[in-house]
């Protein structure tokens, strides 16, 4: 059974047009984490959420939002893709008392047109 | 943000065989992790290793821990063609978690 679902799968967007990346979780974690790969590198976290508490990573540009409505979902919104963005984006959960194991969703690639 | 750092980048071997992966890192951790990634799909967790551990086994995966070397190695036995995947370490700190960059294994029938 899918436990962090995103969506969707594959997202293409026009450079500077917003876009809005999902995912949801039914482990009923306290914690979500967005994460951006490129290609062939180690995934970057973004920033996550305790709870509603959001704690954004200091090199996260401010071109990265993310809201979380609910425990079961949260939101990457990016404002104004750039050419550069384009990547793969993970959302991830745990529990809060067992912050460094993480289960991942199968991630949404995003191109920028 | 980048922690750990794997070699080799990439691997390539025929099946049947043994493929080996090890992972440097530069500061103190809670455990070390390893995950598997199929290419354009998400992170697969496969083995956790505490830092007072110094061997694990999974099925046909064997990690081992050097913390006195700040090092780790993922072996894998009889390789089989399902295996080709990125394999990519993830240290632990408190509640920080790093990736490396990750090695992509090829495993030629």
């Amino acid at each position: 059974d899918a436990m962090v679902i995103q969506n969707p799968r594959y997202q293409v967007t026009q450079f500077g047009k917003p876009v809005t990346l999902s995912c949801s979780q039914t482990l009923n974690h306290n914690v979500m984490y967005w994460y951006q790969q490129k290609s062939s590198q180690a995934p970057k976290l973004l920033f996550h959420y305790y709870d509603k508490d959001f704690n954004n990573e200091a090199d996260t540009p401010d071109n990265f939002q993310s809201r979380r409505p609910n425990t079961s979902f949260c939101f990457l919104d990016i404002r104004s893709p750039g050419l550069g963005d384009a990547a793969m984006y993970l959302c991830a959960t745990s529990r809060a008392e067992t912050r460094n194991i993480q289960y991942f969703g199968a991630g949404t690639r995003l191109s920028v047109l | 943000s980048q922690q750990g750092e794997e070699d080799p980048q990439a691997l390539s071997i025929q099946e049947g065989e043994n493929a080996t992966m090890n992972c440097s890192y530069k500061t103190s951790i809670n455990n070390l992790q390893w995950y598997r990634q199929n290419s354009g799909r998400g992170l697969v967790h496969l083995i956790l290793i505490r830092s007072n551990e110094r061997e694990k086994h999974s099925g046909r995966l064997r990690v081992t821990l050097d913390t006195s070397k700040k090092s780790s190695s993922l072996l894998i036995t009889a390789s089989r063609a399902a295996d080709t995947a990125s394999y990519f370490c993830a240290t632990a700190y408190n509640n920080d978690m790093r990736f490396g960059a990750g090695t992509r294994l090829t495993v030629k029938p």
